[in-house]
């Protein structure tokens, strides 16, 4: 059974650029959260996908957006890129919406 | 709005030391409470989960948590802590109909061999 994968595992970027973080989630699984981790804090929760529809989302601004496939890999897009947007993105992917949440390594962005 | 505490943020102890780390949530509803640890250099793994029965819920590696409702607590114990429990250890709760985990800050532990 192949885990959560995400790419890329690292990432520099400059303030006012775009970012696309991607996650693959476990077998089976149809829900996909996303989460942000600054440095010495628990995640945050940014949104999560459930069949392809958003399903709840956290404090987070609308440049923050996502998107789930139909083979329910999911897609993080950051707009407008800013300095507090440095952190680690994490993705969880669960059975459903309910269900025991199992993460990815996360990808580390640096926002210079 | 929902909160997760975590009392303890860095914790050393020596091996074989009993452990108890707390967690309290803030919401008087219906809860799943999850304890996750990040071992050094690996993602966040489920540590142990209590979704309803049992209050006392066992974990893996030895690991058990006791939800106590009237004292909105989830606190993690490990009676003999190894070298290897050194981690970052998080308490998360989900709560009523809101799809979103609410965590704590995390808790680093430190176990000296």
């Amino acid at each position: 059974e192949t885990g959560v994968t995400q790419s890329p595992t690292h990432l520099i970027k400059t303030r006012g650029q775009q970012v696309t973080l991607r996650c693959s989630s476990q077998s089976g699984h149809n829900t996909v959260s996303w989460y942000q981790q600054a440095l010495g804090q628990g995640p945050q929760f940014i949104f999560q996908y459930y069949r392809e529809e958003e399903n709840g989302r956290g404090n987070f601004p609308p440049r923050f957006s996502g998107l789930q496939f139909p083979n329910y890999s999911s897609e993080l897009n950051v707009n407008a890129l800013e300095l507090d947007d440095s952190a680690l993105y994490l993705c969880a992917s669960s059975l459903s919406m309910d269900e025991t949440q199992y993460f990815g390594p996360g990808t580390r962005l640096l926002v210079l | 709005a929902q909160s997760v505490s975590q009392h303890n943020h860095h914790v050393i102890l020596s091996e074989a030391a009993s452990l108890e780390l707390g967690c309290n949530y803030s919401y008087g509803g219906t809860v799943n409470l999850f304890w996750y640890v990040q071992y050094p250099g690996q993602h966040l793994q489920l540590l142990l989960k209590y979704f309803s029965g049992d209050p006392l819920v066992k974990g893996i590696k030895g690991f058990e948590a006791e939800f106590i409702k009237s004292k909105f607590s989830f606190n993690l114990r490990k009676p003999s802590v190894q070298w290897s429990d050194t981690a970052e250890y998080f308490c998360a709760v989900n709560a009523g109909n809101n799809r979103k985990l609410i965590w704590g800050l995390g808790t680093s532990l430190a176990v000296n061999p």
